[in-house]
């Protein structure tokens, strides 16, 4: 069974459209993320939630709103898809504290055109 | 914030050599110091990591090493083989922002 498992793999999509990445987590964690992999490679944090509740909020647009059901859930809404939204989404999950390891998901390879 | 800087950005090393791969930071606060390995269109997977209470960890051929006087840690990889190959990331957490904030990354290749 996969840890952390974000849906979809990938998504292709025009500009102007709204669409939503889901993310689970199946080991327990109470904190969860979503980090941005641009075409550079570099690893940049978005949002953290522990126990459903936003304690991290990047200086992302907001077009961008994280929603957190429950602890196991972590899913990222987009608004109005711009270009410069093409990355590789990646959802993780830690035990709680900063000083635990991050478990990714997969990725969700994000295309606008 | 925190800000962690990684040098460096690429590094070609013979097989069977010894790569080095550099990162410093800059809040002090910070106490927890991770390193990830990603490779091609894979997730990014921690390999090793390094709490501020001690200097140096070590797991087989993967090593890290931490000053915190001058805020700076270090990766050592020995005898590397053709599966280390990857983009390899360090990371500083645990400080006041309460975030894991990354390195920009070292585009490690082995060389046959």
């Amino acid at each position: 069974d996969t840890a952390v498992s974000q849906t979809p793999k990938y998504l292709v999509t025009q500009m102007g459209n709204d669409k939503s990445i889901k993310c689970e987590q199946n080991l327990g964690h109470d904190t969860m993320y979503w980090y941005k992999q641009d075409s550079k490679k570099f690893l940049k944090i978005m949002f953290s939630y522990n126990n459903k509740e936003l304690i991290i909020n990047e200086t992302v647009p907001n077009r961008f709103s994280p929603k957190s059901p429950d602890k196991a859930h972590l899913n990222l809404h987009i608004n109005s898809l711009e270009l410069g939204d093409s990355a590789v989404y990646f959802c993780a999950s830690s035990q709680g504290a900063v000083s635990s390891p991050l478990h990714f998901g997969n990725g969700t390879r994000l295309t606008v055109t | 914030g925190e800000n962690v800087e990684q040098h460096p950005s690429t590094l070609s090393v013979q097989e069977g050599d010894s790569a080095v791969i550099k990162c410093t930071y800059s809040d002090s606060a910070s106490n927890y110091f991770p390193w990830y390995k990603q490779e091609l269109g894979k997730r990014p997977q921690l390999i090793i990591d390094i709490r501020s209470n001690v200097g140096e960890k070590k797991d087989q051929r993967i090593a890290v090493t931490l000053n915190k006087t001058a805020k700076h840690f270090s990766l050592h990889i020995t005898e590397t083989q053709p599966e280390d190959s990857a983009v390899y990331f360090c990371a500083a957490g645990g400080n006041r922002d309460d975030k894991i904030i990354f390195g920009k990354g070292t585009r490690l290749h082995i060389l046959p």
